[in-house]
């Protein structure tokens, strides 16, 4: 099956400080990767999505100048985490589509980076 | 805006019974919906996705579909203590830049022996 690799699983950062987290498709090409952040005991909330060779969209209340989106490949999307704060604490995970997989869309999630902002 | 609806439980279930989960969703566009099974620091895994009315079983797991109500259903019957995890219905939306699926806030499961 489909898999998505997402790296790193942890980071700790300083606040103020960059941090930079990948994700990828193994064994498929993701024309179409999501991003989602997750609080504490919350759902999943779409951040963005991203489109190979083109821009990110992002979704309303999300700011892209602080969260970059960057789809260079088909197999890999990054998501950086600009001038961090502690409020940007989450669980960030991608999801992966994989246009093969047919009528249940593809939707491949990685295991997702815990990041916490000191 | 489009919206996802689920009661966010704690939902308690006796081993062995039937563990009923609920969803209603907004757009009335939206053809395919999935559940998500989520443990505790761990992300998404898909259980079941359905794009026809009525029912769809897979072992232990029966999602049932009624586009008219707007409404979706996971069943997982003889429910054991592994099944005890946040269960995330999901649902499709189509727009301008791509189609993506969006989550409801999660119903948590807790199946006691």
């Amino acid at each position: 099956g489909a898999v998505v690799s997402q790296h790193p699983s942890w980071v700790i950062c300083k606040s103020g400080t960059s941090v930079k987290i990948e994700c990828r498709s193994l064994d498929f090409q993701a024309t179409t990767m999501f991003w989602y952040r997750q609080f504490p005991k919350q759902s999943l909330m779409l951040m963005a999505t991203s489109n190979e060779g083109s821009k990110a969209t992002y979704e309303q209340g999300v700011e892209k100048d602080k969260f970059l989106i960057n789809h260079a490949s088909l197999t890999l999307s990054t998501l950086t985490v600009t001038s961090a704060h502690p409020e940007d604490s989450s669980f960030y995970i991608c999801s992966a589509r994989d246009p093969s997989q047919g009528d249940n869309y593809g939707y491949t999630f990685g295991s997702g980076t815990r990041l916490t902002v000191v | 805006q489009k919206e996802v609806e689920q009661n966010s439980g704690p939902l308690s279930v006796p081993e062995g019974a039937i563990a009923s989960l609920n969803c209603t969703y907004s757009d009335r566009g939206s053809q395919s919906f999935f559940w998500y099974r989520q443990y505790s620091g761990k992300s998404p895994e898909l259980i079941m996705f359905i794009y026809s009315n009525g029912d769809k079983e897979d072992g232990r797991f029966t999602a049932q579909l009624n586009k008219a109500s707007q409404y979706v259903s996971l069943l997982i019957r003889d429910s054991q203590p592994s099944d005890s995890a946040t269960y995330l219905c999901a649902v499709n939306i189509d727009d301008s830049s791509a189609s993506k699926i969006i989550f409801g806030s999660g119903t948590r499961l807790s199946i006691r022996p």
